[in-house]
Order: C-alpha cells, then sequence, then structure tokens
C-alpha cells in the first residue's frame, strides 16, 4: 500500500520559514494536498492540488510538488500557525494520510 | 454555507455495531464525493471509506467487509454503518467533502466512537 512519510516534529522561531515534507515514490505525479489540525478541532484544508490556497487561508502558506517530496512552507510563522498538518494524496481509490507534523513555534 | 454535522457516535461493546451519521447543509451530498476519516486518540489521520456521486464506493482495507457507506439523497445525509466493531476502531469519525477528487475542503466536527473490549 502506498505510504506518505512526514517528520514527527518541526521547530521554528517567530517570523522565520517552516517547511514541513511529505514523501512518497513518485509522489510528484499526484495532486498532494495539505491540512492544519489544532487541538480539539477538525482538519482545515490549507493547500490543495499541489500550489494553490483556498479562499481565506493566508498568503503565508505555499505548497510545492516535485519528484518524491511535497513541501508546504509558512513563512513569517506566528503563534497561530503551532499546529499539526497533514499531508494526503490518493492512491489506487484509496486516500492516503502522512503520519503528521507537529508544528512548535518557540 | 456548506456545514456537515456528525452524529451517532458512542459507547459500544467490542462484536457490536453502530451507525452514525453526516447531515449535509449547503449542498447536496449525491453531487460530490464524500469520505469518512477517523482519528484514534493521539493518533493521525486515517481514511475509512468514500461514496462517489455515481453511487460506487471504497474502503480502507482496515475496515472492508465490516463497514459500509451510504447516502440518502432526500435527507441529505451521509451514512457508516459499523459492524463487528473492535477496539481499534476507536476514534473520532469526520464526515469531509471532497471538492474535486482530490483534497477535502469541509469536515464536519467529528463524532466520537468507544468500542470496549
Amino acid at each position: 500500500s502506498y505510504e506518505l512519510t512526514q517528520p514527527p516534529s518541526v521547530s521554528v522561531s517567530p517570523g522565520q520559514t517552516a517547511s514541513i515534507t511529505c514523501s512518497g515514490d513518485k509522489l510528484g505525479d499526484k495532486y498532494t494536498c495539505w491540512y492544519q489540525q489544532k487541538p480539539g478541532q477538525s482538519p482545515v484544508l490549507v493547500i490543495y492540488q499541489d500550489t494553490k490556497r483556498p479562499s481565506g487561508i493566508t498568503e503565508r502558506f505555499s505548497g510545492s510538488n516535485s519528484g518524491n517530496t511535497a513541501t508546504l512552507t509558512i513563512s513569517g510563522t506566528q503563534a497561530m500557525d503551532e499546529a499539526d498538518y497533514y499531508c494526503q494524496a490518493w492512491d489506487s481509490s484509496t486516500a492516503v494520510f502522512g503520519g503528521g507534523t507537529k508544528l512548535t513555534v518557540l | 454555507e456548506v456545514q456537515l454535522v456528525e452524529s451517532g457516535g458512542g459507547l459500544i461493546q467490542a462484536g457490536g455495531s453502530l451507525r452514525i451519521s453526516c447531515a449535509a447543509s449547503g449542498f447536496a451530498v449525491s453531487s460530490k464525493y464524500m469520505s469518512w476519516v477517523r482519528q484514534a486518540p493521539g493518533k493521525g489521520l486515517e481514511w475509512v471509506s468514500v461514496i462517489y456521486s455515481g453511487g460506487n464506493t471504497d474502503y480502507a482495507d482496515s475496515v472492508k467487509g465490516r463497514f459500509t457507506i451510504s447516502r440518502d439523497n432526500s435527507k441529505n445525509t451521509l451514512y457508516l454503518q459499523m459492524n463487528s466493531l473492535r477496539a481499534e476502531d476507536t476514534a473520532v469519525y469526520y464526515c469531509a467533502r471532497d471538492s474535486s477528487g482530490y483534497e477535502f475542503d469541509y469536515w464536519g466536527q467529528g463524532t466520537l466512537v468507544t468500542v470496549s473490549s
């Protein structure tokens, strides 16, 4: 079965740029999206189809996808960005999620 | 405004059955792919099942043969019938709308299913 691999945790200082990676076999051939989930809340879509931002999502969030790796980049990271982030793609009629990355802003 | 509201979760013994629901508003469930996604306590997201706009369905291997996804177009509601429940099925179950076949753009608030062994 298809797998997506994310680092368990990423730390960033306020105002700096955070990058969260998601790796999978030929992931660049698939559309990848990213969700933000804060404690006790439902996931929120922050990037879809590799690079697009839904309405209402800040420009500080951006995405890329090439080769075997998709990347979520958060520029000018703020305390409010502290959350769990999940990548997701479809493979063989199955939605696959990465294991999640806890972003800490310190 | 799109809204998804899950209900029906609760405490159930292992081996038992439960049906959870997701009432949608602001769009027709029959017009979109709709999925169930679950999250075990303290764990990550796990996709469970999808029903396509045409009515076909797919399931994760972990629930195939035990869970059935369905919808009632007249009630604009999505369902997940869960049979032969196991302790490892304990999770918050979210319904999610697939906007274009690739991503989930709206999620419900989730309903907690606890399976006691």
